[in-house]
């Protein structure tokens, strides 16, 4: 089956650092990748639409200078987390597909200390 | 009220029992989606299902689109299959339900 990659699977920070996830699609091209951030203990939630080419679409809440989201190619996107602070501490997961099959990356786990 | 409920939010059961995990919904969707998370936090996707019924081993995934329904089963169950278990629905965007808690005791 088509695989999600993420890149790193866990980081530890020191607050007001800027951390940078990778999300690659593997074997496809994903025009369209989604990122979302669980905290402990709850379900995944929708952070913002990364589309190749154009600008991410962020969620309700979501800031967008905070939470850059780059997707530069049909197979790669990336959030940087910038000036992070121990609150931003999450477990940040991205998803690719095609329509509505969709896969999921294995996760970054984000500690800022 | 969110869009997709999951039932129970946790529960515990036997190895060998049957297990039922139910989610409703109330958007409109095109796929809905059964994902597995282990405690090291990676997802499993385990189903899509668009209509009917789906099966993979001792996992059994079922719709019903006219009552925004559908049930994961897990027959003979096992203590690796002790997770935390997501519906979720797509429609333009997931909407995720919040998860149920099995843990199988041996």
């Amino acid at each position: 089956g088509a695989v999600v990659s993420q890149h790193p699977s866990r980081v530890i920070c020191k607050s007001g650092t800027s951390v940078k996830i990778e999300c690659r699609s593997l074997d496809f091209q994903a025009t369209t990748m989604f990122w979302y951030r669980q905290f402990p203990k709850q379900s995944l939630m929708l952070m913002a639409t990364s589309n190749e080419g154009s600008k991410a679409t962020y969620e309700q809440g979501v800031e967008k200078d905070k939470f850059l989201i780059n997707h530069a190619s049909l197979t790669l996107s990336t959030l940087t987390v910038t000036s992070a602070h121990p609150e931003d501490s999450s477990f940040y997961i991205c998803s690719a597909g095609r329509g509505h099959e969709q896969f999921f990356g294995p996760g970054t786990r984000l500690t800022v200390l | 009220k969110n869009e997709v409920e999951q039932s129970p939010q946790n529960l515990t059961a036997q190895e060998g029992e049957f297990i039922t995990i139910n989610c409703s919904y109330s958007v409109g969707i095109s796929a809905l989606h059964w994902l597995q998370q282990h405690p090291g936090g990676g997802i499993v996707s385990l189903f899509m299902l668009s209509s009917g019924k789906k099966k993979h081993g001792r996992l059994i995934a079922t719709i019903n689109i006219q009552e925004k329904h559908s049930s994961l089963h897990i027959t003979a169950s096992h203590p690796r299959d002790s997770a935390v278990y997501i519906c979720a629905g797509f429609g333009n965007q997931f909407y995720f339900g919040t998860g149920t808690s099995l843990t199988v005791i041996p």
